[in-house]
C-alpha cells in the first residue's frame, strides 16, 4: 500500500514563475493538506482539502491556491514566485478518526 | 541529503543513554499534541500522541508527558540508538473540521556512538 506520493521531488523556478506541485493521497484517505517548510523550521499548514473544497486556510496570500480532484489527489499552486517561497512543501492526507500521514516533500528552489 | 533543521537547538546523547526532547506549545484549547519525526529528505514521521485530556502516554521507547498547566510538552526516548537521530517537532491541533497542526521550532537530536 503506497503512502502519500508527491512530485516533483526537487525543481527549480525563476522569480516571477508559477508551479504546480502533486499529491497523491494515501489509499483510504479522503483529506488533503498542504504545509510548507522553510530550511530550519518547522512546517506551516497552508490549507485544507476535503470533497474538493478548501475547507481550512493557514495564514498564507492568495497566490497560494489549491485543487483537489474526485480521485481526492490534490495540487497545489503558487503564481508569481518570491525567493521567499524557496522551502520544502508537504502533503498529508487522512481519513476521518485518523491521524496524517506525510509524504517526503518537493524542494522548491526560487532562484 | 539536505538538513531540515540547520539552526535548531541541538540535543546530543551517548548511544543507550535516555533522551529528553522538550516543546512548549501556545494554544490552551488544543485538544491533542503529535511528536513527529523528520530525517534528512523525509517529511514528518509520527511518533507517539496525547489527548489533552491525559498527562502521560507510553509507546515502544517512547514516553509523552503532558504539562497544561505550563503548556509544556515532553519526548522522552529510552536508550537512544543512532537510527533515532533527526530533528523532532511537537505539534498541537485543534480539530474543527479536520487535523491542522502548528509545529514547533524543533530539535535536532544527535546520538553518539
Amino acid at each position: 500500500d503506497a503512502g502519500v506520493t508527491q512530485s516533483p521531488t526537487h525543481l527549480i523556478k525563476t522569480r516571477g514563475q508559477q508551479v504546480t506541485l502533486r499529491c497523491s493521497p494515501k489509499s483510504g484517505h479522503d483529506t488533503v493538506s498542504w504545509y510548507q517548510q522553510a530550511l530550519g523550521q518547522g512546517p506551516q499548514f497552508i490549507f485544507q482539502y476535503y470533497e474538493e473544497e478548501e475547507r481550512q486556510r493557514g495564514n498564507f496570500p492568495d497566490r497560494f491556491s489549491g485543487h483537489q480532484f474526485p480521485n481526492y489527489s490534490s495540487e497545489l499552486n503558487v503564481n508569481a514566485l518570491l525567493l521567499g517561497d524557496s522551502a520544502l512543501y508537504l502533503c498529508a492526507s487522512e481519513r476521518a478518526g485518523y491521524g496524517y500521514t506525510f509524504g517526503s516533500g518537493t524542494r522548491l528552489t526560487v532562484v | 541529503g539536505e538538513s531540515v533543521g540547520l539552526h535548531l537547538p541541538t540535543l546530543s546523547v551517548q548511544e543507550g543513554d535516555n533522551s529528553i526532547i522538550n516543546c512548549a506549545y501556545s494554544n490552551s484549547a488544543s485538544d491533542y499534541f503529535i511528536w513527529y519525526k523528520q530525517e534528512s529528505g523525509k517529511g514528518p514521521q509520527f511518533i507517539i500522541d496525547i489527548r489533552s485530556n491525559m498527562d502521560k502516554r507510553q509507546g515502544q521507547r517512547v514516553t509523552v508527558l503532558l504539562n497544561k498547566t505550563v503548556k509544556h510538552l515532553s519526548l522522552q526516548i529510552a536508550a537512544t540508538q543512532p537510527g533515532d537521530s533527526a530533528v523532532y517537532f511537537c505539534a498541537e491541533n485543534k480539530r474543527e473540521y479536520g487535523n491542522k497542526l502548528v509545529f514547533g521550532a524543533g530539535t535536532i537530536l544527535r546520538v553518539k556512538s
